[in-house]
Formats: structure tokens, sequence, C-alpha cells
């Protein structure tokens, strides 16, 4: 079935350090790809999008890219500050079937020291 | 202000007994969801209605019942609670035929079955 998968559940850094977070996936059918993130005590909320035409996406000082051939998408974040402590979700979608039928990764806690 | 409430924000049952968890959504979106966050899994996607009708379910179970009285309202009946069923349930929403995919999510409704 359809999956997503992030590797990373935990992630610590000091701020202004790099943020890298690695996600893979396995679908039949053409995804558009997300990024969430959810802070304490509140739902998530869409971060970035990222649609296999463009392949990247930037918000907020965070991008995403996607690489077709190897079924991965990864965000990233030159310079992390303590607000940015949160857990990350890489989700996955089809737009043409059912826009809010999403699958979630399983999150990366990012805690940042400050 | 929060525009899509759930009620109540923590709730404890026994096992056996029911309960209604509450959404409303204030944001003028006609396509309203149910998500359930189990510990130590990922968001996992229940329910999606449009117009107040059900267009998708992804609940194995028929104890769980989605009940649509207005167009921004979608509640979530659970009967014969299990304590498997202990999670966080977020109501979310979007604007259908917006094909964006983003959708808002509530501040959820954390469920404890004893």
């Amino acid at each position: 079935g359809d999956s997503v998968t992030q590797m990373q559940g935990q992630v610590t850094l000091s701020e202004d350090d790099f943020l890298f977070i690695n996600c893979t996936y396995s679908t039949t059918w053409y995804p558009t790809l997300f990024w969430y993130v959810q802070y304490p005590g509140e739902g998530p909320q869409l971060l970035l999008k990222v649609t296999t035409a463009n392949n990247k996406g930037i918000s907020r000082g965070f991008e995403a890219t996607y690489d077709k051939g190897t079924t991965s998408f990864h965000l990233q974040k030159a310079s992390v500050q303590e607000s940015d402590s949160a857990v990350y979700y890489c989700v996955l979608g089809d737009l043409n079937y059912n826009q809010g039928k999403l699958i979630f990764g399983q999150g990366t806690k990012l805690s940042i020291k400050p | 202000d929060p525009k899509i409430i759930q009620k109540p924000k923590y709730l404890v049952a026994v096992t056996g007994s029911e309960k209604i968890l509450i959404c409303e959504q204030y944001l003028g979106h006609n396509a309203m969801y149910w998500y359930r966050q189990s510990a130590k899994k990922p968001l996992e996607f229940m329910f999606s209605y449009s117009y107040q009708k059900l267009m998708d379910n992804q609940t194995a179970s028929s104890r769980f019942q989605p009940q649509s009285s207005k167009k921004n309202h979608l509640d979530l009946q659970i009967t014969a609670l299990k304590p498997d069923d202990s999670a966080t349930y977020f109501c979310a929403s979007s604007q259908e035929g917006g094909n964006t995919g983003q959708l808002y999510f509530g501040e959820g409704s954390k469920l404890t079955v004893l």
C-alpha cells in the first residue's frame, strides 16, 4: 500500500544549525507531497507543498525538494531558531482523488537547544 | 481565535461506554474530516465529508460514526469504547474543489479509555 517513511524520529540541534530531514515514499500514483508542522498543543498545519511538476517548495525559510528517481522528499533550513521546535511530518496526498485523505509519516521531533 | 473548535479537549471514558466528540469550523469550508493520532503511530485518516455527505470511510469499525447536523459541524460518535481507542482525534476542514491539499486542523480531543 501507499506509505511514507521518516527514519529520524528525533533531531536535536543548536540555534543557527542546519536542518535536514529526509523522507521516502511509496505509491503507485503521482503524488503531491507536503510537509506539515505541529507545535505543542496544536493541530498540524501546512508548511510546504511540492508537486511532482515543480520539484521544490519554499516557505518561512524552509525549503523542500523532491527526487522522483529515489522517491525521496526532504526538508531543510539553513539556520534553525528555537521557535522552530516542533514535530515535522512528511505527507503524501492525491489531489485528483480525495484531497482530504493525506498519508502522514511518523514525524520528526525537532528540539532546538538555546 | 481558533477557526476549528473541538470539544472537549480532554476526556476520560470507561470501557464499553459511548462518547461524542464535537467539531465546528468557521472557515466557510464545505469539506470536513476526522483523523486519529494514537501513541507511536502516524496521524491516520478516518473519514471525509463533503457538503454533509460521507465521501470516504477508512475506519473498519462501525463503532465510529460521524454525524453532520449542520454544514459546519462534523461530530464523531464512538460507541462500545475500548482501551485501544485511546488517541487524540483531530477534526480538519478544507475548501472542496480548491485542490490545494491544504487541510486546517483543530487542536484535537484527547480521549483516554480506561
